[in-house]
């Protein structure tokens, strides 16, 4: 079926530490997968994505890796601030039968100052 | 621009009412999802709106909610009679993406309701 896993659940950091958010999926014709960011009472916000068809992307301290033959990407930030903290869903564009977009759980990131 | 408007943002009931969400979509954009969000989890599909036309609603209790998008702009969800279990946020999103083509969602602030 239709799975995202996201781990871990919850992640506490340092002010200036690296956050690394991890996530499998189960469709390995998936070719889209963005990540998006949640303040709590707010809103998602996209904050990056990828397609199939890049390894890598990156934008300003936020870094997304995927490794399409082990059907896993993650989300790293660096230099960590506090207003980073936030919910951090990762989601993969399913494509058999009905086109959609499946989000993991989320990831609850704390920066401490 | 205006992003994706939600209405109410919050809306207390009890069990065996009904109750109506109301999302007006970025303009020209013409896929329109609901999601529903329980607290701590992510966003879980409903059902998908292309134009007027809902794309996917596999995902929607048919028995107790519906969703329709007159003239391909607005779209309405209700529940009728709501159950304890529907507490939860209801979040509209919107995307210039049709089909097999996807890119970014812009959702809405959400309707938080809660079902006594």
């Amino acid at each position: 079926g239709e799975n995202v896993e996201q781990h871990p659940s919850t992640l506490s950091v340092q002010e200036g530490d690296s956050a690394v958010i991890k996530c499998t999926y189960s469709d390995s014709a998936s070719n889209y997968f963005p990540w998006y960011k949640q303040e709590l009472g707010k809103r998602p916000q996209l904050i990056i994505d990828i397609r199939s068809n890049v390894g890598e992307k990156k934008d300003q301290r936020i870094a997304v890796t995927l490794n399409k033959t082990a059907k896993h990407f993650s989300l790293h930030i660096t230099e960590t601030q506090p207003e980073d903290s936030a919910v951090y869903f990762c989601a993969a564009f399913f494509q058999g039968g009905s086109e959609k977009l499946v989000f993991g759980k989320g990831t609850k990131l704390t920066v401490n100052p | 621009e205006a992003g994706v408007v939600q209405s109410p943002r919050y809306k207390i009931i009890e069990k065996k009412q009904p109750v109506a969400f109301w999302c007006n979509p970025i303009s020209g954009h013409n896929t329109l999802y609901w999601y529903l969000q329980n607290l701590g989890q992510g966003p879980e599909l409903l059902i998908r709106y292309e134009n007027e036309e809902a794309v996917d609603d596999s995902q929607l209790p048919k028995d107790r909610f519906s969703a329709e998008r007159l003239k391909g702009v607005d779209s309405t969800l209700k529940i009728q009679p709501a159950e304890l279990g529907d507490s939860a946020v209801y979040l509209c999103a919107s995307s210039s993406y049709r089909g097999t083509n996807t890119g970014e969602l812009f959702f809405g602030e959400g309707s938080r309701l809660t079902v006594l």
